[in-house]
């Protein structure tokens, strides 16, 4: 079955507790994202990769990191977790070389106190 | 920067009745998608248009776009409750990767 795993599903941590969500996909995608979901603010991309050992920044990337080392994992790391970064985050992969279609995953309920 | 409006933000609507969401974005873009969000879920691809004229239809759902008005529809007929969601048109600039979400439009079909 074609997917987007994201582990952890929900997390609850403290500022300054380095942390990282892992996003995983099976569809041999070039194209993945990262997002996030905030009441009021809808969906913002944080950093995108366009291939392996290719990643930019989107439109909110300050805070955290992303590495591509394998096409189907884009990890998202926090090294310095701050309560502004309680959100809903979404991991999403895409083939086409970026003119496919997006497949999201469960998300990621996130809580930083 | 590619900025994204969606209207309207809410739509109540009856069961049968047709309507239409409007998606506006400002530069370029070549790649517009549609989503389906459901309370607590994450988001379902429904659409991606990739040029000018084009049109898509699943079911009660058809989405249209016009590169030219810098505008794509999303057109539901006869609604029925199983439509109630949030819906989200996203663009991307042409050939560039950055993708730029609207706010988003929460559909409440009533019975």
């Amino acid at each position: 079955e074609a997917q987007v795993t994201q582990n952890p599903r929900y997390l609850i941590t403290v500022t300054g507790k380095k942390l990282t969500v892992t996003c995983s996909q099976n569809m041999n995608h070039e194209y993945m994202s990262w997002y996030r979901q905030d009441p009021g603010l809808g969906l913002r991309q944080i950093y995108y990769s366009m291939n392996v050992e290719v990643t930019d920044k989107g439109d909110v990337p300050e805070g955290y990191k992303v590495s591509r080392k394998e096409k189907r994992n884009f990890p998202l790391i926090l090294e310095s977790p701050s309560p502004n970064q309680t959100s809903l985050y979404f991991c999403a992969s895409e083939g086409q070389r970026g003119y496919g279609e997006q497949f999201f995953g469960p998300g990621t309920r996130l809580t930083v106190l | 920067e590619l900025k994204v409006e969606q209207n309207p933000l809410f739509l109540s609507m009856q069961e049968g009745k047709n309507y239409t969401i409007y998606c506006n974005y400002s530069t370029t873009s070549d790649r517009l998608y549609w989503y389906r969000q459901d309370p607590g879920k994450s988001l379902e691809s429904l659409f991606v248009l990739l040029s000018n004229g084009a049109v898509k239809q699943e079911g009660r759902l058809m989405a249209s776009l016009d590169t030219k008005a810098r505008l794509s529809t999303l057109h539901i007929t006869a609604a029925v409750h199983d439509l109630s969601a949030t819906y989200f048109c996203a663009a991307k600039e042409t050939s560039g990767s950055r993708l730029t979400f609207g706010e988003g439009t929460q559909l409440t079909v009533n019975p």
